[in-house]
């Protein structure tokens, strides 16, 4: 069985452009979340999705914003970069945004930006 | 979401149990323990989780205090590759779907 895949593993973005992510999740999962680790700063939740709703968002501005679509894969958007953007970004998915599913993350996309 | 607090570092020997101890002291009813770790560079793995009671899988086992306040990670035979960030994550059985992550415990196995 497949696991997470993101898209691009690297990417490299100056300060002011846009960044767009990509994430599939399991095959019959319809839940994805992004989360943003960077440097010093540990793993922080950015946003849910599930049937293609935002179901929950972390603390961060609306420059960073999504989608999912229907075949549940995801994008995330990043406006406006900032050099404090530069991180980690992991997909993570699940069965169901019910509960107590596991969440199974993805390898990540390593955002620079400069 | 309760908070968690695990030791920064531990060291285990190549073949030994690996212990690793999380404490939850402010745990509610509805919430449950997670095991979650981070090999460097790469996405968090699913470990484990549990309520109440023990439970066991093909990874590890996970043992929590009766009055659920403090929960023990066993890897029973640690090999070089579960060098790597644990994270306990105490989850609020409901919809907010976010999973917190604290700082974790290194866990460094030697040979």
């Amino acid at each position: 069985e497949a696991g997470v895949t993101q898209s691009p593993t690297h990417l490299i973005k100056t300060r002011g452009q846009q960044a767009t992510l990509r994430c599939s999740p399991i095959s019959g999962h319809t839940s994805v979340y992004w989360y943003q680790q960077a440097l010093g700063l540990g793993l922080q939740f950015l946003l849910w999705y599930d049937e293609g709703e935002e179901r929950n968002r972390g603390n961060f501005p609306p420059r960073f914003s999504g989608r999912q679509f229907p075949n549940y894969s995801s994008e995330l958007n990043v406006n406006a970069l900032e050099l404090e953007d530069s991180a980690l970004y992991l997909c993570a998915s699940s069965l169901a945004g019910q509960g107590v599913d596991e969440q199974y993350f993805g390898p990540g996309t390593r955002l620079t930006v400069t | 979401d309760a908070k968690t607090t695990q030791p920064p570092s531990m060291d285990c020997a190549e073949g030994r149990a690996a212990n690793l101890p999380c404490n939850h002291s402010t745990i509610s009813g509805n919430e449950y323990v997670y095991w979650y770790r981070q090999i460097h560079s790469q996405g968090p793995q699913y470990i484990i989780h549990g309520l109440k009671n023990n439970e066991t899988n093909e990874m590890a086992s996970l043992i929590i205090t009766e009055d659920r306040k403090s929960s023990t990670l066993i890897l029973p035979h640690a090999t070089l590759r579960d060098t790597a960030v644990y994270y306990c994550i105490v989850r609020v059985l409901g919809n907010t779907g976010k999973l917190i992550f604290g700082q974790g415990t290194t866990l460094q196995v030697k040979p």
